[in-house]
């Protein structure tokens, strides 16, 4: 099974600061590649499909790129309700993989 | 608006059984893929399992094959999971997810539910 690896495991960023993560798959996966957020104590909502593609109703501060096997998810300027564990997800086949997560704090 | 509400979570002995249900609304249910994922408190999301929207096609991770059978009704708007030898580590907020298109995989979880809590314990 191909696996994703997600860094950092945490960070802490300013309000205003560019937050880049990264998340790397063991195997070539095109562009199938997701990116979700979870605020705390909520479920987790798409941010973005295809690698690139912003889901329809999120802030345009969230970006995301790469392909095959290496994927990042951009948040220009953090704001303060960006305060979240993201996670990356595989869906090119089953089994769909989730990444380990990377908790976002503000400084 | 897209809803899905999930419920059947609860305390269980190891070994014991339970079936989990989501009910969705705001979409029609029979043209879109589900699936189900979970998480462990303060962990990562895992999924668990898939069904595309005629449930030709069923996928179980490794960690739930054999013991944990998903399925749907069309009819009644109703995703199930229906768990069995259950064990400690099957501990988690269990999460129903609607896909954005016929399949699980090649379609993003597009729409999610609260989640329902299990605990495996004796």
């Amino acid at each position: 099974d191909i696996q994703m690896t997600q860094s950092p495991s945490s960070l802490s960023a300013s309000v205003g600061d560019r937050v880049t993560i990264t998340c790397r798959a063991s195997r070539d996966i095109n562009d199938w590649l997701a990116w979700y957020q979870q605020r705390p104590g909520k479920s987790p909502k798409l941010l973005i499909y295809g690698a690139s593609i912003l889901q329809s109703g999120v802030p345009s501060r969230f970006s995301g790129g790469g392909s095959r096997t290496d994927f990042t998810l951009t948040i220009n300027s953090l704001q303060p309700e960006d305060v979240a564990t993201y996670y990356c997800q595989k869906y090119d086949g089953a089994p769909l993989t989730f990444g380990g997560g990377t908790k976002v704090e503000i400084k | 608006e897209v809803q899905l509400l999930e419920s059947g979570g609860g305390l269980v002995q190891p070994g014991g059984s339970l079936r989990l249900s989501c009910v969705v609304s705001g979409f029609t249910f029979s043209n879109y893929a589900m699936s189900w994922a979970r998480q462990v408190p303060g962990k990562g999301l895992e999924w668990v399992s898939g069904i595309s929207d005629s449930a030709i096609h069923t996928y179980n991770a490794d960690s739930v094959q054999g013991r944990f059978t998903i399925s749907r009704d069309n009819s009644k708007n109703t995703l199930y999971l229906q768990m069995s030898s259950l064990r400690v580590e099957d501990t988690a907020t269990y999460y129903c997810a609607v896909h954005s298109g016929r399949d699980y995989y090649n379609y993003p979880m597009d729409g999610w539910g609260q989640g329902t809590t299990v605990t495996v314990s004796s």
